[in-house]
């Protein structure tokens, strides 16, 4: 069963606005991924931030970790219709090497 | 190649039929995974080799299910009397090394229609 509890489910804003996407997680990690999903595609890795860092930043992306409530949070700003995709979280547990995602957000961006 | 390669992109097969699903991972990656993932939904981890060594099997379905990578490259999923409930899309992802904190790269998948 799945892991990680995405929130929301669908998420459909204009291009320049930003979009916020949450994660929630039961057990303890290593560290806490996010990946990227086109229809009919496989997953892009586009973030990684460890267990002992709170905050990380990449491009247009923003990652946040709260060890203590078991959450994440994935920040685009100033996005674009090329964003449309579905976007998941995944936790490395501890002492194991498999990733466990959550249910995903599907983000539309209209232009 | 440069990613993750998996063959073939769609399979359909009637209940009752084996199938071999097959991936190639980025050269020299270590370690390599399989997830199922159904409809609209995250990926579910499957198993999980390094090397050839397959050291976390947790997560196959039933004794149907069986994956190998004899040489430590190329692995293949292997479903026995496929079950209707089988159907999903299988995807197959590789890391360079052992070490956790590290990306997944994943193929574009296999298709799997039971009919």
């Amino acid at each position: 069963s799945q892991q990680g509890e995405e929130d929301p489910q669908a998420l459909s804003i204009q291009e320049g606005e930003n979009a916020t996407m949450n994660c929630s997680y039961k057990t303890s990690i290593n560290n806490l991924q996010w990946y990227r999903q086109n229809s009919g595609r496989g997953l892009v890795h586009l973030i990684l931030i460890r267990s002992n860092e709170r905050e990380k930043h990449s491009g247009r992306l923003r990652v946040t970790l709260d060890t203590s409530k078991k959450s994440s949070s994935l920040l685009i700003t100033a996005s674009r219709a090329a964003d449309t995709a579905s976007y998941f979280c995944a936790g490395m547990n501890t002492g194991f090497q498999k990733l466990v995602f959550g249910t995903g957000t599907r983000l539309l961006v209209s232009p | 190649g440069a990613g993750v390669s998996q063959s073939p992109r769609y399979k359909v097969a009637k209940r009752g039929q084996d199938v071999a699903l097959r991936c190639d991972p980025i050269s020299g990656h270590v370690s390599l995974f399989w997830y199922q993932q159904a409809l609209g939904q995250g990926p579910e981890f499957l198993t999980y080799f390094q090397n050839e060594a397959q050291l976390d099997k947790s997560g196959l379905p039933s004794d149907r299910f069986f994956a190998e990578r004899p040489e430590g490259s190329v692995s293949t999923l292997k479903i026995q009397r496929t079950q209707q409930e089988d159907s999903a899309v299988y995807l197959c992802a590789s890391s360079q090394d052992t070490n956790s904190n590290q990306p997944q790269h994943f193929g574009d998948g296999t298709r799997l229609s039971i009919l």
